[in-house]
């Protein structure tokens, strides 16, 4: 059983290009959630997805999208990215809103 | 502003002690709160829970209360190992507000020999 898995671990990118963050989980949650985590702070919530087919955007989805491929993915794309953009990011999974929520392991982006 | 924080950016305890992490938050309307354990370069660990129509949960060597009076929630964790050496965020769900997790700032737990 892996949990949450994404994909890359790691990612250095120019500004101005774009990517894909991967990410599925095999627990058969219904929600599925985008973070950021930037040095010395908490977690902010980008997207999330409270069931396939929906998305709704968080605190901080400027410069993002989503896409809820399946049940199981959930898929983070920066457009083009900025220096700002620079972050953890993760991406966590839960059964319903008062369930504890598995993370995965995080993306390490840096924009140069 | 941020609805949740930890008055503490840095714990230190002797191995051994008990550590109590304190964590305040400013809307009335949360009602699910949820203690994460983050070691460096890992996701947040789900530690324990708890909801609002509760004061207090146990689970294995940690305890969690929560003040609904004063807006305070705290994580004990008893007979501080090595191994929880780690940043620990709480974070709380919002009634009525937007699916997921807002977090505090984390307070970073350093056991001393």
């Amino acid at each position: 059983n892996a949990g949450v898995t994404q994909t890359p671990k790691f990612q250095v990118l120019k500004t101005g290009q774009s990517m894909t963050l991967q990410c599925a989980q095999d627990m058969n949650h219904n929600s599925m959630y985008w973070y950021r985590q930037d040095p010395g702070m908490g977690l902010r919530l980008i997207y999330y997805s409270a069931s396939e087919g929906t998305t709704d955007k968080g605190e901080v989805p400027n410069g993002y999208n989503v896409s809820r491929l399946n049940k199981r993915e959930f898929s983070l794309r920066l457009e083009s990215a900025a220096p700002s953009q620079t972050s953890v990011y993760f991406c966590a999974s839960n059964l319903d809103r008062d369930y504890g929520y598995t993370f995965g392991s995080g993306t390490r982006l840096t924009v140069v | 502003g941020e609805s949740v924080g930890l008055h503490l950016p840095t714990l230190s305890v002797q191995e051994g002690d008990n550590s109590i992490i304190n964590c305040a938050y400013s809307n009335s309307a949360s009602d699910y709160f949820i203690w994460y354990k983050q070691e460096s370069g890992k996701g947040p660990q789900f530690i324990i829970d708890i909801r609002s129509n509760m004061d207090k949960r146990q689970g294995q060597r940690v305890t969690v209360l929560l003040n609904k009076t004063v807006k305070h929630l705290s994580l004990q964790i008893a007979a501080t190992q090595p191994g929880d050496s780690a940043v620990y965020f709480c974070a709380e769900n919002i009634r009525g507000g937007a699916d997921g997790l807002t977090f505090g700032k984390g307070t970073h737990l350093i056991i001393q020999p």
